[in-house]
């Protein structure tokens, strides 16, 4: 069963340094989502992505954060200048199509950021 | 509004069938509800959706009110597996951004 990818599984980082997560999302879907969660907190959405834009992002996703699909497969997120706060498992999810009740996305296992 | 409201937690017997509760008064007429579960700091796992019509798939069924203000996931032979956090979602329109609540943390117990 096709699933999305994520890499590395941890990653730990100083602070102030750049990060790259990457995601292989499942490979007929068309619509890519990043999400995080800090320890012991809901999961909050960070940005959506289409067609090589930005369809939607939270207040969360600021100018430290951006997002790219660099060719067919990847879907990357990087943090600037990471800040202690920024520690926290981030999830890919992608989705074949947009809408409600076609929209189902499929989350990948996540890459836990330690930002020390 | 994109909150729903669903109990903290709940325990089931092994074996028996769970009964997750998920109140949506606020609904509109072109939103699904959605069920995802995390399993420990896992990634959310689909379970389930629906508009207005109950459903079924090999992991659950979703049983939606008639007025459509609330729902309820079964599982109908619950496991020790199934030991998650349960989350009921309203999908957010055409936006595909999915919100999460505290959800229900399940508890099954041998």
């Amino acid at each position: 069963e096709p699933e999305v990818t994520q890499t590395p599984s941890h990653q730990v980082t100083q602070m102030g340094q750049e990060v790259i997560l990457r995601c292989v999302p499942i490979s007929n879907h068309l619509y890519f989502y990043w999400y995080r969660q800090i320890l012991g907190q809901k999961v909050e959405f960070l940005v959506s992505f289409y067609n090589n834009e930005i369809s939607e992002k939270s207040e969360i996703f600021d100018d430290q954060f951006s997002v790219e699909r660099p060719d067919g497969s990847n879907f990357t997120l990087k943090i600037r200048s990471t800040k202690l706060e920024d520690s926290a498992m981030y999830f890919c999810a992608s989705s074949e199509e947009r809408g409600s009740g076609t929209d189902t996305q499929y989350f990948g296992p996540g890459t836990r950021l330690t930002v020390l | 509004d994109a909150k729903t409201t669903q109990p903290p937690s709940m325990d089931c017997a092994e074996g028996r069938a769970a009964n997750l509760p998920c109140n949506h008064s606020t609904i509109s007429g072109n939103e699904y509800v959605y069920w995802y579960r995390q399993i420990h700091s896992q990634g959310p796992q689909y379970i389930i959706h629906g508009l207005k019509n109950n459903e079924t798939n090999e992991m659950a069924s979703l049983i939606i009110t008639e007025d459509r203000k609330s729902s309820t996931l079964i599982l109908p032979h619950a496991t020790l597996r199934d030991t998650a956090v349960y989350y009921c979602i309203k999908a957010q329109g055409n936006t595909g951004k999915l919100i999460f609540g505290q959800g229900t943390t399940l508890q099954v117990k041998p």
